[in-house]
């Protein structure tokens, strides 16, 4: 069974960092692709970012590139979102995402709420 | 920066069709997928590669990509089908793109 279980989230000051984990877990992880998607509060979901399996090619969302920073361990079937230079705005549920073969999102984790706030 | 448009809500009596759209420009060339979220949990897949079904999703969800429009059918809708659904695409250029979500009220 595919688990994604992301770690991490809490509560951080404006200007803040804060790193996220996300195991995984039930499949071959350094085989797929990986995304952070975020949703704030109400709000619809807005992907943040992607990593390719040997972590080769990465994309930003505008919102997000130069503050955060992706990033993998396959050996440790993990990904990473670094984020610093936090904003209100960032505040969020933050899901770990796979990628499938022809670009969707077949597993979602259960999320990791990030609140900026001071 | 690619966009993609849907509306805010769509209502649909017990046991009939509803149908959800996703604008964007040029859509029918790309992969459209499609999510459903319930309050409180994260998305699921619903449909892939725009008509695609994963496995587990009952055959009263389908999905065409035509144009600048996508769009999602629910058949014989039921109360548990209330949700929010959002479309996505991925784009060369701008990474992944999320349609804003439509909510889906089953009356």
């Amino acid at each position: 069974e595919v688990q994604l279980v992301e770690s991490g989230g809490g509560l951080v000051q404006p200007g803040g960092s804060l790193r996220l984990s996300c195991a995984a877990s039930g499949f071959t992880f350094s085989s797929y692709s990986m995304n952070w998607v975020r949703q704030a509060p109400g709000k619809g979901l807005e992907w943040v970012s992607y990593i390719s399996s040997s972590s080769s090619t990465i994309y930003y969302a505008d919102s997000v590139k130069g503050r955060f920073t992706i990033s993998r361990d396959n050996a440790k079937n993990s990904l990473y979102l670094q984020m610093n230079s936090l904003r209100a705005e960032d505040t969020a549920v933050y899901y770990c995402a796979r990628r499938g073969l022809v670009g969707e999102i077949d597993y979602w984790g259960q999320g990791t709420l990030v609140t900026v706030s001071s | 920066s690619y966009e993609l448009t849907q509306p805010l809500s769509v209502s649909v009596a017990l046991g009939q069709t509803a149908r959800i759209t996703c604008g964007g420009n040029n859509i029918g060339s790309k992969n459209v997928h499609w999510y459903q979220q319930k309050p409180g949990q994260a998305p699921v897949l619903v449909i892939y590669r725009d008509s695609n079904r994963p496995s587990g999703i009952p055959e009263r969800f389908s999905g065409s990509n035509s144009g600048n429009t996508a769009t999602l059918t629910i058949s014989r809708a039921q109360a548990g089908d209330e949700a929010d659904y959002y479309c996505q695409v991925w784009d060369s250029s701008t990474g992944g793109v999320f349609g804003g979500g439509t909510k889906l009220t089953v009356l």
